[in-house]
């Protein structure tokens, strides 16, 4: 069964300090990728999305993720985050050919001032 | 405009009680799907629906049953509710048919039984 593992579940920064959190996922066939960040008492908003080429993908908010298919691994990363990064990051993976969406189980990411 | 809204946008009822919470997306979507996420933020999919045909659906009491009227709208009814359906419930909606592009998400239910 495909399956999305985040490995890590809470991650704690100082402001300016670099970010960069694991997803990983078990599917073998051709996929979709996507970031979704919830900030506190909201929904779910999309950071970034991989679908082809360029396997860097840069998107809003300074964030960027890199898909190494040698790895199944789709890590998203900040150079430097803000207090205001503080939510919940969700990966996603959608199978090729398939309308499902499989998320991990997030990581909380804390961002002290 | 709000993309996908839901209604209402918190629910408190008690054990037993039926319930609905509605779904509407004015995107153009062919796909909607209903999550609940748990008080550990976990976002578990629970149903999908394309066109108004249902293509997900997960291992979930059968006390929850989708409506889809239109390809626009994705109702949710929960018969008899208990302690442990209480969690935030969010809407989604995609375009394509045969590949789930980004969803959009609607701001979410939280549903408490007590």
């Amino acid at each position: 069964a495909q399956s999305v593992s985040q490995h890590n579940h809470h991650v704690i920064l100082s402001e300016a300090a670099s970010l960069e959190l694991g997803c990983n996922y078990s599917y073998g066939g051709t996929v979709n990728l996507f970031w979704y960040v919830q900030y506190p008492g909201q929904h779910l908003q999309l950071l970034l999305k991989y679908f082809s080429g360029d396997p860097l993908v840069k998107g809003i908010k300074g964030f960027e993720a890199e898909f190494i298919k040698s790895k199944f691994s789709f890590n998203l990363r900040k150079p430097s985050v803000q207090w205001s990064d503080t939510a919940e990051y969700f990966c996603a993976v959608n199978p090729y050919n398939n309308n499902d969406m499989r998320f991990g189980a997030g990581t909380r990411l804390t961002v002290k001032p | 405009d709000t993309a996908v809204s839901q209604t209402p946008k918190y629910l408190v009822t008690q054990m037993g009680n039926d319930k609905s919470i509605k779904c509407e997306q004015n995107l153009g979507h062919d796909t909607m799907y209903w999550y609940k996420q748990d008080s550990k933020k976990f976002l578990k999919i629970m149903f999908s629906y394309n066109n108004k045909e249902l293509i997900i659906n997960e291992t979930v009491p059968n006390r929850f049953s989708p409506k889809s009227p239109d390809k626009a709208h994705l109702n949710l009814h929960i018969n008899s509710l208990e302690l442990g359906d209480s969690a935030v419930y969010f809407c989604a909606s995609s375009q394509g048919t045969h590949r789930a592009y980004e969803q959009y998400f609607g701001p979410g239910t939280r549903l408490t039984v007590t």
